[in-house]
C-alpha cells in the first residue's frame, strides 16, 4: 500500500482565494482524520470522518473551513476564502478500528502559504 | 486542543546514551501513543500502551504508562543521531479521537 496520500505538498495562494486539499486514506481504513499543525498551536484535530460520515467537527476554525468524504477513498479540506492565519502544514491520517491497536497512518502533509 | 504536556520542550544529548522524554494527560483514555515527526514530514507511529498495560517495549524504545498519575515516559535506549526528531504522545479519547501533545524535540549528538 502507498500509505496516505495527499495533495499537493506546498500549496501558496493569495489572501482570499479558495483552497483545496486533496487526501486518499489507505484502503480498508474507515476512519479518516484532518489535522492542522502551527508553531504557535501544535498539532490540532480539525475533523475526522467514520465510514465517510463527518463524526466531530468540533476542532474547525471557522465557517471558511469545510470538509467533506465523497466516498472511502478521497476526501478534501477546503478553505474559502483563505487568509494569512491558514498557513500551516495539513496533515490526513487514517486509521480502522485495529488500528486503534495500531496506530494511525499520516499523509506526509501539505504545506500552506497564504499571501 | 491539546490533551497533553510533554516534558522537556527539548532535549540535546551524545550519541549512545539514554533519552527520556514525559508526557501528562488531563482526561480518560483509551490508549496513549508515540510518535515521530522528522523535520519536514509526516508523523509515524512508534508504539503503543493501552490504558490496561503499564510499560511496554519495542526494540530500543520502552514506554510506562501511570494511569494514576495520568502520565507517561518514553524512553529511547542507546540514542542514534538519526532518532534526531520531534516525539510527540497522542492519546486515545473515546471515540477514536486522537489528540496530541506539544511534543519533545530530541537531538542526538554524534
Amino acid at each position: 500500500d502507498a500509505g496516505v496520500i495527499q495533495s499537493p505538498r506546498h500549496e501558496v495562494t493569495e489572501m482570499g482565494q479558495e483552497v483545496t486539499l486533496r487526501c486518499k486514506p489507505i484502503s480498508g481504513h474507515d476512519y479518516l482524520f484532518w489535522y492542522r499543525q502551527t508553531m504557535m498551536r501544535g498539532l490540532e484535530l480539525l475533523i475526522y470522518f467514520n465510514n465517510n460520515v463527518p463524526i466531530d467537527d468540533s476542532g474547525m476554525p471557522e465557517d471558511r473551513f469545510s470538509a467533506k468524504m465523497p466516498n472511502a477513498s478521497f476526501s478534501t479540506l477546503k478553505i474559502q476564502p483563505s487568509e494569512p492565519r491558514d498557513s500551516a502544514v495539513y496533515f490526513c491520517a487514517s486509521t480502522n478500528l485495529n488500528g486503534a491497536a495500531g496506530g494511525y497512518t499520516f499523509g506526509s502533509g501539505t504545506r500552506l502559504t497564504v499571501v | 486542543s491539546q490533551q497533553g504536556e510533554e516534558d522537556p520542550q527539548a532535549l540535546s544529548i551524545q550519541e549512545g546514551e539514554n533519552a527520556t522524554m514525559n508526557c501528562s494527560y488531563k482526561t480518560s483514555i483509551n490508549n496513549l501513543q508515540w510518535y515521530r515527526q522528522n523535520s519536514g514530514r509526516g508523523l509515524v507511529h512508534l508504539i503503543l500502551i493501552r490504558s490496561n498495560e503499564r510499560e511496554k517495549h519495542s526494540g530500543r524504545l520502552r514506554v510506562t504508562l501511570d494511569t494514576s498519575k495520568k502520565s507517561s515516559s518514553l524512553l529511547i535506549t542507546a540514542s542514534r543521531a538519526a532518532d534526531t526528531a520531534s516525539y510527540f504522545c497522542a492519546t486515545l479519547e473515546y471515540g477514536n479521537k486522537l489528540v496530541f501533545g506539544a511534543g519533545t524535540i530530541l537531538r542526538v549528538k554524534s
